[in-house]
């Protein structure tokens, strides 16, 4: 099963949005609405962001938002902070014979 | 308080055997599925392996199959990872993690992770 595949690294201003892609197959992203995505703070444990594609815990800014077209997820984040720099990941469910996959990582740099 | 606490790594030969423990707090262990995933230094999330709550359901991940075990002491309130045949790409931060009880396919609770280093 081979990663989901999302771009290295992506960039924008403050007050700027920003969407992160994770393309599957329709083994993975493409069949199932297990979509979840995940923001790593270097040294840190990954948190939580969106899960079911679009849903947010509670407690996660609603600048953070996620949709999926297709075989490919998205992420979205409006309003660029400072703070929002950091490691970006997505993890899908799939029916390729393990259970889950995730995407490679995306490394957000707030210019 | 949600906790995972990772324990158990450490530097080990390549070839050789280590065994990860996962302490759980502050939730219903037993009713929860969990699951191990790894990073390697400067690189990205790996899934490895999930365990239902019972422990009757089990899956891998290829990279692991076969030389990874996966198991849990609900009595205990623990979840454990045996490593054999451990080679230098192994060497990585490995995380126990919380799946949702939702019924959906996500981890909603992460512990802060154990280092493993295979090298000679």
């Amino acid at each position: 099963q081979s990663a989901l595949t999302q771009p290295a690294s992506v960039s924008g201003s403050p007050g700027q949005s920003v969407t992160i892609s994770c393309t599957g197959t329709s083994s993975d992203v493409g069949a199932y609405n297990y979509v979840s995505w995940y923001q790593q703070n270097s040294g840190k444990a990954p948190k939580l962001l969106v899960y079911h594609v679009s849903d947010r815990p509670s407690g996660v800014s609603n600048r953070f938002s996620g949709s999926k077209s297709g075989n490919t997820a998205s992420l979205t984040i409006s309003g660029l902070q400072a703070e929002d720099e950091a490691d970006y990941y997505c993890l899908s469910y799939t029916s390729s014979g393990t259970l889950w996959v995730f995407g490679g990582g995306t490394k957000l740099t707030v210019l | 308080e949600v906790q995972l606490v990772e324990s158990g790594g450490g530097l080990v030969q390549p070839g050789g055997s280590l065994r990860l423990s996962c302490a759980a707090s502050g939730f219903s262990f037993k009713n929860y599925e969990m699951t191990w995933v790894r990073q390697a230094p400067g690189k990205g999330l790996e899934w490895l392996s999930y365990i239902g709550s019972s422990g009757n359901t089990i899956y891998y991940a290829d990279s692991v199959k076969g030389r990874f075990t996966i198991s849990r002491d609900n009595s205990k309130n623990s979840l454990y990872l045996h490593m054999n045949s451990l080679r230098a790409e192994d060497t990585a931060f490995y995380y126990c993690a919380r799946k949702s009880i939702l019924g959906d396919h996500f981890v909603d609770s992460w512990g802060q992770g154990t280092l493993v280093t295979v090298s000679s």
